[in-house]
């Protein structure tokens, strides 16, 4: 069966320092996985995916993620943290039929 | 260049009334999903559907909840009979075809339950 895990439920970094919000999926065949991002009270906001190729993906907003197919991970990652980058995180598995399976979700906290 | 429209942003039901969701997907999309978030969850798929057809409810409780998305106008969410387990964030999302492009969310109708 397919299905996303986020091991952490917050992540706190300053201001300024490495982020990396931590994804592991397990899918039968190719997997093609999706970060999104919420914000309080608003829906999700797609910031990258994977479907094939370059193992380091770039996004919005100058995240980025990797893709590590023998740790069957795909972390999100900026190398500067902004206060604004605050949030909630959802990495996702594309399974099938257009169906997305999202991970419980990380809540950002950037520490000014 | 409007996103995804869902109204009402917030619905408070009495137990046992009806609540309908209205989502409009982006100028172009044709291709509609429904989530829900429940507190401290992810979102779980619902259903998904294309002008006039439901391609895939496996999401759907079998009971009182149902989706339509007809030649005109917004899809619908429909809950009958509401309860209070039925208190969540739903959102819609839509994508200009099917398999892995990206699917663009609504704000969400945030359902309460008195």
């Amino acid at each position: 069966a397919q299905s996303v895990a986020q091991p952490e439920d917050q992540v706190n970094v300053a201001e300024g320092n490495p982020l990396t919000v931590k994804c592991t999926y397990s899918v039968s065949g190719n997997p093609y996985l999706f970060w999104y991002v919420q914000y309080p009270n608003r829906g999700l906001q797609f910031l990258l995916k994977y479907i094939t190729g370059d193992n380091l993906v770039k996004g919005s907003y100058g995240f980025e993620a990797e893709f590590n197919k023998s740790q069957t991970s795909f972390h999100l990652k900026k190398p500067s943290a902004l206060v604004s980058d605050s949030a909630l995180y959802f990495c996702a598995l594309y399974y099938g039929n257009n169906r997305l399976a999202f991970g419980k979700g990380n809540q950002v906290v950037v520490i000014p | 260049n409007a996103g995804v429209m869902q109204n009402p942003r917030h619905l408070v039901r009495r137990r046992g009334q009806e609540a309908r969701l209205r989502c409009s997907p982006m100028k172009g999309h044709s291709h509609v999903y429904w989530y829900r978030q429940l507190p401290e969850e992810g979102l779980k798929f619902m259903v998904y559907l294309q002008k006039e057809n439901i391609i895939d409810e496996s999401g759907m409780p079998k009971e009182r909840f149902s989706a339509e998305f007809p030649k005109e106008g917004p899809s619908i969410l429909r809950i009958q009979q509401v309860v209070r387990g039925d208190s969540a964030a739903y959102f819609c999302a839509s994508s200009a075809g099917g398999g892995v492009k990206p699917q663009h969310f609504g704000d969400g109708t945030r359902l309460s339950i008195l």
